[in-house]
């Protein structure tokens, strides 16, 4: 059981250049996230799934685009990297109940660096 | 402003210490509270669920005051292991998302 899984770990782009992150999950969530984490940020929400074949923007959409491929799957694009793109990125995912959401469950996290 | 805001610390104590701090939430609507861990360099893990009437997890207390719209963590007997950064998370309103604050940084010293 592993949890939720990310790829890559570590990615330095160019400026311009584009890339997919990967995410899955083997918990049989309906929903999953995609963060940000910036130095004296916190966590910032990018886009979120709260069930297969629904997305929804969160609070920092801008430059991103994401895919649901199904259940276990949520991938995050980048089409043109920026420099304020720079950052670690992590994808979760949880359960939804009525009246709430449960634990959400993270992955390792990928440290993207944009020159 | 904010909708979840954290004293950033850092809080250094020495082992066997008592610590403490508070977090505060904009929203009055808010229904889920929660307590997340993070270490260096790692992801997020659920600390502890914070309920109406307050609750223990061994050595940590979470509370929670809906009047004046803050949570708070409790660290008694600490450990070097408890040094970490510990993030208040709210779900607003029976949403699908949760908003996490900036984080507390605990450094505990032998």
């Amino acid at each position: 059981n592993a949890g939720v899984t990310q790829t890559p770990k570590f990615q330095v782009l160019k400026t311009g250049q584009s890339m997919t992150l990967q995410c899955a999950q083997d918990m049989n969530h309906n929903s999953m996230y995609w963060y940000r984490q910036d130095p004296g940020m916190g966590l910032r929400l990018i886009y979120y799934s709260a069930s297969e074949g629904t997305t929804d923007k969160g609070e920092v959409p801008n430059g991103y685009n994401v895919s649901r491929l199904n259940k276990r799957e949520f991938s995050l694009r980048l089409e043109s990297a920026a420099p304020s793109q720079t950052s670690v990125y992590f994808c979760a995912s949880s359960e939804a109940f009525e009246g709430g959401l449960d634990t959400q469950y993270f992955g390792p996290g990928t440290r993207l660096t944009v020159l | 402003r904010k909708e979840v805001e954290q004293d950033p610390g850092p809080f250094n104590v020495p082992e066997g210490a008592t610590v403490a701090f508070n977090c505060t939430y904009s929203n009055s609507a808010s229904q889920s509270f929660f307590w997340y861990r993070q270490d260096c360099r790692k992801e997020p893990k659920l600390l502890m669920s914070v309920y109406s009437s307050g609750n223990e997890d061994g050595r940590f207390t979470a509370q929670l005051n809906r009047a004046s719209q803050y949570i708070s963590l409790l660290i008694r007997d600490s450990k070097l292991s408890d040094s970490a950064t510990y993030l208040c998370v709210v779900n607003f309103d029976n949403d699908y998302k949760l908003s996490f604050g900036a984080g507390t940084t605990v450094t505990v010293r032998a």
